[in-house]
């Protein structure tokens, strides 16, 4: 089976850097890949791991070391746009992409 | 066009009524998916069709039926549901293989009264 361990909520100021991590316990893991849900919005694809290693994407950075069975998101330079949900997000065998619970950012002034 | 569409955006039935949700999607991608999304909740799996064929079924119950005529649509037949299948239900698609990033489109809000 599969499951993904992640904080429920995190509350950061402008301009701040934020990481969320993400646990995960999966069958076939494949990679890990990041989500933005804003409320009433779609999932977003952020970034996706499949190597050990840092990706940077913009003021988005996701993490994975494999062999931890752990990963994070980085938001650098936080704004209040960025008050959303991240979902990490295993990718399994069969194109299975299962998420973790979700953690809610919320940015203050 | 990088969009997933999904009609209608909102629905309501009643507990006998026999409704579908479609999905469609023009980005040549031969995987597709519904989710089910609770309100503070993550979207969970529910089905995955690859080349238009189910390949996962996540133990949905038979209330809910896919469909998939061809490579761009999927459909979500629904039918005898109950109050707690109120939900935010998700279409998305992505490319084969394991390098995976999943279009979403916006969703359907279905109320079942």
């Amino acid at each position: 089976g599969q499951s993904l361990e992640q904080p429920s909520e995190v509350t950061a100021v402008e301009g701040a850097i934020v990481q969320i991590n993400c646990t995960y316990q999966t069958s076939g893991f494949y990679g890990l890949s990041w989500y933005q849900q804003h409320d009433g919005g779609a999932p977003t694809f952020l970034s996706y791991n499949a190597l050990d290693g840092l990706e940077e994407t913009g003021r988005f950075s996701s993490f994975l070391s494999r062999s931890d069975s752990y990963g994070y998101l980085l938001l650098q330079e936080l704004q209040m746009k960025d008050s959303a949900s991240y979902f990490c997000a295993a990718v399994a065998a069969g194109n299975k992409l299962t998420f973790g619970g979700g953690t809610r950012v919320l940015v203050k002034p | 066009d990088t969009e997933v569409t999904q009609t209608p955006k909102h629905l309501v039935m009643g507990m006998t009524n026999k409704k579908s949700l479609k999905c469609e999607q023009h980005m040549g991608h031969r995987a597709m998916y519904w989710y089910k999304q609770k309100a503070k909740k993550p979207p969970e799996l529910m089905f995955v069709y690859s080349y238009e064929k189910l390949s996962i079924n996540e133990s949905v119950p038979s209330r809910f039926s896919p469909e998939c005529p061809n490579s761009s649509l999927l459909n979500l037949h629904l039918h005898a549901l109950q109050p707690e299948d109120s939900a935010l239900y998700l279409c998305a698609s992505s490319q084969l293989g394991k390098d995976t990033e999943a279009f979403f489109g916006q969703g359907t809000r279905l109320t079942v009264v």
